[in-house]
């Protein structure tokens, strides 16, 4: 049963762009919701993160928006370049469960071409 | 500063075999992690360690053994390989209070003949 689902698996997108990559859960005990980045051959790295309590994070070029009741958030990456081409994970906390328990998303590659 | 180092970085075994992937960190992190990541899959937790002396079961245990050695190293054991289990293995860490794994050592990339 996937509890995250992340949309789409494959983006392609023009230097300058903004790419959206969506998730959506249903466990309402989600309360924590980071993003990570993978470049190929390595390992992936935390990009941003953002509690339910708040509807909007930027750090940098990068965004989350969050939706509550919608029980969904994005990753929106402004003027996108070629070097933000990499796989994006999106991912979730159970607040009832154990504290280094994350449920992943199934990630989403995305291509800005130049 | 080398963060997470995984070692080694390519493995091929036959069907039961065992070996250990070995991860150690340099940051003095509490909390460490193994990942698995297959394709189409995401990454799921195996097993973690929330600080020196403690391990717990992921949401994939079966098949795989953990000892946390000290603060810096993680080991994972895979007793009797089996083919399912090819796939890329990820150790992480994070410091006391992280709810996430930070850093990532970048990983070891498994076959199972």
């Amino acid at each position: 049963q996937q509890q995250v689902k992340q949309s789409p698996q494959s983006l392609i997108v023009q230097k300058g762009g903004i790419p959206i990559i969506n998730c959506a859960y249903e466990n309402t005990a989600f309360d924590y919701f980071p993003w990570y980045q993978q470049f190929p051959g390595k390992g992936p790295a935390l990009l941003i993160a953002i509690r339910p309590d708040v509807s909007e994070k930027k750090e940098g070029r990068f965004t989350i928006s969050f939706n509550k009741s919608a029980k969904q958030f994005s990753l929106h990456i402004m003027d996108s370049q070629p070097g933000d081409s990499a796989t994006y994970f999106c991912a979730a906390r159970n607040s009832g469960g154990s504290n280094y328990k994350l449920t992943f998303g199934k990630g989403t590659l995305l291509t800005v071409n130049p | 500063n080398a963060g997470v180092t995984q070692t080694p970085k390519f493995q091929v075994l036959k069907t039961g075999q065992s070996m250990t992937l070995q991860c150690a960190q340099d940051m003095n992190h509490n909390s460490m992690y193994w990942y698995r990541q297959d394709p189409g899959m995401g990454l799921r937790l195996i097993y973690y360690s929330a600080s020196e002396g403690t391990t717990d079961k992921g949401e994939v245990p079966n098949g795989y053994n953990v000892s946390r050695l000290n603060k810096r190293e993680f080991s994972l054991r895979l007793e009797s390989a089996a083919p399912s289990q090819t796939s890329v293995y990820f150790c992480a860490s994070s410091s006391t209070g992280g709810i996430q794994p930070q850093h990532f050592g970048d990983g070891t990339r498994l076959s199972i003949l």
